[in-house]
């Protein structure tokens, strides 16, 4: 199985400010037959079910704010969120959809400074 | 619009059996693979298996063969995962959540998830 390791394990940011998130995967989640990173992230709030952000390590799904952007390839892999608002306070989970079973980092909670 | 509903809070003893559903709308139900993936307390997420909805074949994760298994009813557009001989390990919110892209492969990115289920097992 593919592992996801997420650092760090918890973040706090002051409101307006740069969050970064990192996760490494135990072997690479790129498909050389199409160049694509088999990597997504997703977001966990109290009492909601988790929510697609990023896939393919750096596209944003439909409707996610331009202030969450994704980056990396092979094993090493960024989510960022560039000017922090108070609704983003949530779990933050990485995942590979390489190879089964699809495996997911340990989670960051992300707070508010 | 999308919409999963599953069905709600279970309370199981061990070595017993659960079977949860999950409703799906707003879509062609048989164009998307659908997910199992679930959170114990104070764990992260972890995926357990998908279901074909199409053809009804599944692919479990090796830690759940032999006790977990996914069905589905095409005629009621609702999918099912039951586990058997449950431990208070399985205790979890779980959810179906739909894959992202439509067609005959699976692609795992997990698109849209259901409300959750909260299954409690215990004596």
């Amino acid at each position: 199985d593919i592992v996801m390791t997420q650092s760090p394990d918890s973040l706090a940011v002051s409101l307006g400010e740069r969050a970064t998130i990192n996760c490494k995967s135990s072997q690479s989640v790129l498909y050389s037959s199409n160049n694509k990173n088999y990597l997504a992230w997703y977001q966990y709030k109290p009492g909601q079910p988790p929510k697609l952000l990023i896939y393919w390590a750096s596209t944003r799904e439909s409707g996610v704010p331009d202030r969450f952007s994704g980056s990396g390839s092979g094993t090493d892999f960024t989510l960022t969120i560039s000017s922090l608002q108070a609704g983003d306070v949530a779990v933050y989970y990485c995942q590979q959809y390489y190879s089964t079973p699809y495996t997911f980092g340990q989670g960051t909670n992300l707070e508010i400074k | 619009q999308v919409q999963l509903v599953q069905s709600g809070t279970e309370v199981k003893k061990p070595g017993a059996s659960v079977k949860v559903s999950c409703k799906a709308s707003g879509y062609i139900f048989t164009n998307y693979y659908m997910h199992w993936v679930r959170q114990a307390p104070g764990q992260g997420l972890e995926w357990m298996g998908l279901i074909n909805p199409s053809g009804g074949g599944t692919s479990y994760a090796q830690k759940f063969q032999g006790r977990v298994t996914m069905s589905r009813d095409t005629s009621t557009r609702t999918v099912y995962m039951e586990m058997s001989s449950l431990r208070s390990e399985d205790t979890a919110v779980y959810y179906c959540v739909k894959d992202r892209w439509e067609g005959v492969a699976v692609s795992g990115t997990l698109g849209y998830w259901g409300q959750g289920t909260l299954v409690t097992v215990s004596s």
